[in-house]
């Protein structure tokens, strides 16, 4: 059973316009969340987080919006712009001592120039 | 700047060979991570260990599957005998996260391409 879900597998977007990738999760215990790119052949590189506590988060052309009780969050990129195209992988962890993250299964973005 | 290392970077070998995958991860981070990724999929931990003592490895297939971090800093995946499923993107991660502390993001390698055949 897929804890963290993201429905979308591709998502295209003209350059300069908002991409927004969406993010739905099972567990009611994930109290924080992460948002991961990644481009082929290299790793995923950490992007902007949120805490259970907060429900926005922004850090530039990135925010992130969580809504408790819908199990719902989503990333904002305004505007949008071609180096962005890539994989983008929601993540949510439970306070369990160790911290283990689940990620979803991935939106491709594309924006196109 | 500080990168997670993973050697090799692409690895082809025949079904029931052995292979093995090495990380060296930042400096200082106690938190080590083995993931691997199928293509579609987002990663899935394999083993997480906290220095040198492993904390997860309930998605590890024990009987084929092995890892270690003998000192607390880098660490080998082992897989014997390979098996056609097992071709993936092998990553390892790190993160400066320890017992209870503040939460951390992970540092992820460039991963290891795994081709079985």
């Amino acid at each position: 059973d897929q804890q963290v879900k993201q429905n979308s597998p591709s998502l295209s977007v003209q350059e300069g316009r908002i991409s927004i990738l969406n993010c739905d999760y099972t567990n009611s215990m994930f109290d924080y969340f992460l948002w991961y790119k990644k481009y082929p052949a290299e790793g995923p590189t950490f992007l902007i987080s949120i805490s259970s506590i907060k429900d926005k988060n922004e850090d530039g052309r990135f925010t992130v919006f969580l809504n408790k009780s819908a199990k719902h969050l989503s990333l904002h990129i305004v505007p949008s712009q071609p180096g962005d195209s890539a994989v983008y992988f929601c993540a949510a962890s439970a306070p369990t001592s160790y911290d283990k993250v689940i990620f979803g299964p991935g939106t491709s973005l594309s924006v196109i120039p | 700047e500080a990168e997670v290392a993973q050697s090799p970077r692409y690895k082809i070998t025949e079904k029931s060979q052995a292979v093995a995958f090495w990380c060296d991860p930042i400096s200082g981070h106690a938190t080590l991570y083995w993931y691997r990724q199928i293509l579609g999929q987002g990663p899935e931990l394999l083993v997480q260990f906290q220095d040198e003592s492993v904390v997860d490895d309930s998605q590890l297939p024990k009987d084929r599957f092995s890892a270690e971090r003998l000192k607390g800093v880098d660490s080998t995946l082992k897989i014997q005998p390979a098996e056609l499923g097992d071709s993936a993107m092998y990553l390892c991660a790190s993160s400066s996260r320890g017992r209870g502390g503040q939460r951390n993001e992970q540092f992820f390698g460039p991963g290891t391409r795994l081709t079985v055949l």
